[in-house]
């Protein structure tokens, strides 16, 4: 089974420039979530979708960062314009409603903002 | 606020048994997961505790106690590919259903 695809793994971007990253879930986890990782810490939830809907994002700078998850599977993270803090690991995780509803993480993209 | 405290990093030798604690304080608690992710890679899920026990999974086990607000991993028979950082997360009951909130890791390096 394949697992969580992200795209790209790195990405180098001057500060005020747009960046786009994409997530493709395991085949039937209808949940996606993004997540924010800074060196040294824990990920930090930015978005949930249960299928096409966006049922958490609380936590999303919504002055800068836009998502969608069109048709219930892939989904994109956007940033525009970026800023110097933005620099982070974006991890893309799918789950299934089962009683655990672990989560299983792609490799991440590492954005480096200059 | 939620809270999730685990020891920055830790050491140990090829062979050996290793505790990671992780002690947390949060509202509406649903679940304790610990993850392992090794250096620019994802998190791999280890293991999941609801109730308060011990499960076992080969060479890692994972001890849940509520009522402590208290979990350990014990990774036994230590190999140098152990070397990685180990993530304990809470599920919580939230608005929006529930969320993970993860610790900020401990850093285990394995040595011969």
């Amino acid at each position: 089974e394949a697992g969580v695809v992200q795209s790209p793994r790195y990405k180098i971007i001057e500060k005020k420039q747009p960046v786009a990253f994409w997530c493709n879930p395991i085949s039937g986890h209808n949940t996606l979530y993004w997540y924010r990782q800074n060196l040294g810490q824990g990920p930090e939830l930015l978005i949930r979708y249960e299928n096409e809907e966006a049922v958490d994002d609380s936590q999303l700078p919504k002055d800068r960062f836009s998502a969608e998850r069109l048709k219930g599977v892939d989904s994109t993270l956007k940033i525009q314009p970026a800023e110097l803090g933005d620099s982070a690991v974006y991890l893309c995780a799918s789950s299934q409603r089962t009683r655990a509803e672990t989560q299983y993480f792609g490799p991440g993209t590492r954005l480096l903002v200059l | 606020g939620q809270n999730i405290d685990q020891p920055t990093e830790m050491t140990a030798t090829e062979g050996a048994i290793v505790q990671i604690n992780c002690t947390y304080q949060t509202s509406g608690f649903n679940g304790l997961f610990w993850y392992q992710q090794h250096a620019g890679e994802a998190p791999t899920f280890l293991s999941y505790n609801v109730l308060d026990g011990l499960e076992e999974k080969g060479r890692f086990s994972s001890f849940l106690s509520r009522s402590k607000g208290y979990s350990y991993l014990l990774l036994k028979e230590l190999q140098m590919k152990d070397s990685a950082s180990y993530l304990c997360a809470v599920r919580v009951y939230n608005q929006a259903g529930t969320a993970l909130i993860f610790g900020k890791g401990t850093t285990l390096s394995v040595s011969s």
